[in-house]
């Protein structure tokens, strides 16, 4: 059973260029949500898409977007990039239907390097 | 606004020793509670979780956490660590019956030294 997985693994971009982060969720998962970890921090809340539209989003701005298919597999955007957006970015997958079982599974990651 | 705090950022033990990391969180609801470990070149992986019930959780690898409604505490425990335990160490809440959003306190790095 495979788990989440990520596309690329690690990706180098320059001030102000678009990146396309790419997610498949977990085997029977149907809502994927990506996560922000700075180095030394804890991850952050980007957002989370359930029956392709955004259900749920934390505080990023708009240059951040995403996209999700009908197989479930996610994409998540980012515009007009700054240094500050060198991160890892974590897609973690999820089943919404189960009551109050929210666990989220994590794929592992794609490290975001902007110059 | 909710918010995670995990009061020790560099724990150094020798193996055999007792391990306690503080999580605290800020949320005025029903809450889930998480901790999540992320080894050296690994991603995140679960520990153990809190939904409802007995607040004594044990989780995998002789883990487990105590959930204090009272002091908004829940802490991890493991009574004797080993050098593979080195990791760095996550604690997370989300609010009851939200399928998203995990609030992560900034971590725990544990280093065991052999």
């Amino acid at each position: 059973d495979a788990g989440v997985t990520q596309s690329p693994t690690h990706l180098i971009k320059t001030r102000g260029q678009q990146v396309t982060l790419r997610c498949s969720p977990k085997s029977g998962h149907d809502t994927v949500s990506w996560y922000q970890q700075a180095l030394g921090q804890g991850p952050q809340f980007i957002f989370q898409y359930y029956e392709e539209e955004e259900r749920q989003r934390g505080n990023f701005p708009d240059r951040f977007s995403g996209h999700q298919f009908p197989n479930y597999s996610s994409e998540l955007n980012v515009n007009a990039l700054l240094l500050g957006d060198s991160a890892l970015y974590l897609c973690a997958s999820s089943r919404r239907m189960v009551p109050n079982y929210n666990e989220q599974f994590f794929g592992p990651g794609t490290r975001l390097t902007v110059l | 606004a909710q918010s995670v705090s995990q009061h020790n950022h560099h724990v150094i033990l020798s193996e055999a020793a007792s391990l306690e990391l503080g999580c605290n969180y800020s949320y005025g609801g029903t809450v889930n509670l998480f901790w999540y470990v992320q080894y050296p070149g690994q991603h995140l992986q679960l520990l153990l979780k809190y939904f409802s019930g007995d607040p004594l959780v044990k989780g995998i690898k002789g883990f487990e956490a105590e959930f204090i409604k009272s002091k908004f505490s829940f802490n991890l425990r493991k009574p004797s660590v080993q050098w593979s335990d080195t990791a760095e160490y996550f604690c997370a809440v989300s609010s009851s019956g939200n399928t998203g959003k995990l609030i992560f306190g900034q971590g725990t790095t544990l280093q065991v030294k052999p």
